[in-house]
């Protein structure tokens, strides 16, 4: 286990309604990523925060959002869903982000499965 | 633009042989990272390995294997003596750290691996 966890498991949702889903970082991690990985398909980005900030974005429309919390958790927030949205989400937490050549490695959570009638 | 192609869409072997996942990639960065991960049905993503692109060692660890060619832009995995639990969804994954702005992976489209007892 990586220590990522997400809520909820599982979601279902109806066309035109908002989400949250909900990411807690593994301990002494600042920054998190969020992939969408729809069915046969690999995960796209969808975005990453850094202490609290949006740092890069994906190709997905601006009713996907997020937050980071100073605790580090973050939340995506997906309004006005379409059927398209039902998909896996995944987050991945990050260690301390300084420039560099090392790479920081990223520990995903179990995922939450959204699907949207 | 960076992409990767993983152009096996399912493979299907008996216990015990041998299989190769094929992973072909695309970057201009001269940096950059090549992963391996795998999926199991419980949709979780389980890191295998990450290589940089300085070193082309191939590398083994027990039954896998990865075979890193920059002159082809590949990184192909080998599982040796296959077994039922390698069943599962292998995906492989590009990062290229600019700077250490961000490190978004950039997944393939993955290789539905069924081992047969």
């Amino acid at each position: 286990e990586t220590g990522v966890t997400q809520s909820p498991t599982h979601l279902i949702k109806t066309r035109g309604q908002q989400v949250t889903l909900r990411c807690s970082s593994q301990s002494g991690h600042n920054t998190v990523s969020w992939y969408q990985q729809a069915l046969g398909q690999g995960p796209q980005f969808i975005f990453q925060y850094y202490r609290e900030e949006e740092n890069g974005r994906g190709n997905f429309p601006p009713r996907f959002s997020g937050l980071q919390f100073p605790n580090y958790s973050s939340e995506l927030n997906v309004n006005a869903l379409e059927l398209d949205d039902s998909a896996l989400y995944l987050c991945a937490s990050s260690p301390l982000f300084p420039v560099g050549l090392a790479y920081n490695e990223q520990f995903f959570g179990p995922g939450t499965r959204l699907t949207v009638l | 633009a960076q992409k990767v192609t993983q152009a096996q869409t399912e493979i299907s072997v008996v216990e015990k042989e041998d299989v190769t996942l094929d992973c072909v990639y695309e970057t201009r960065d001269t940096t950059y990272y090549l992963f391996w991960y795998k999926q199991p049905p419980s949709g979780e993503l389980v890191f295998l390995i990450r290589r940089n692109s300085f070193d082309e060692q191939n590398e083994i660890s027990g039954r896998y294997s990865w075979n890193f060619q920059k002159s082809t832009s590949s990184f192909n995995f080998t599982i040796t003596a296959s077994q039922v639990v390698d069943s599962a969804v292998y995906f492989c994954a590009l990062s290229a750290n600019y700077g250490g702005a961000t490190n978004k992976l950039i997944f393939g489209t993955g290789t539905l691996l069924a081992v047969q007892p």
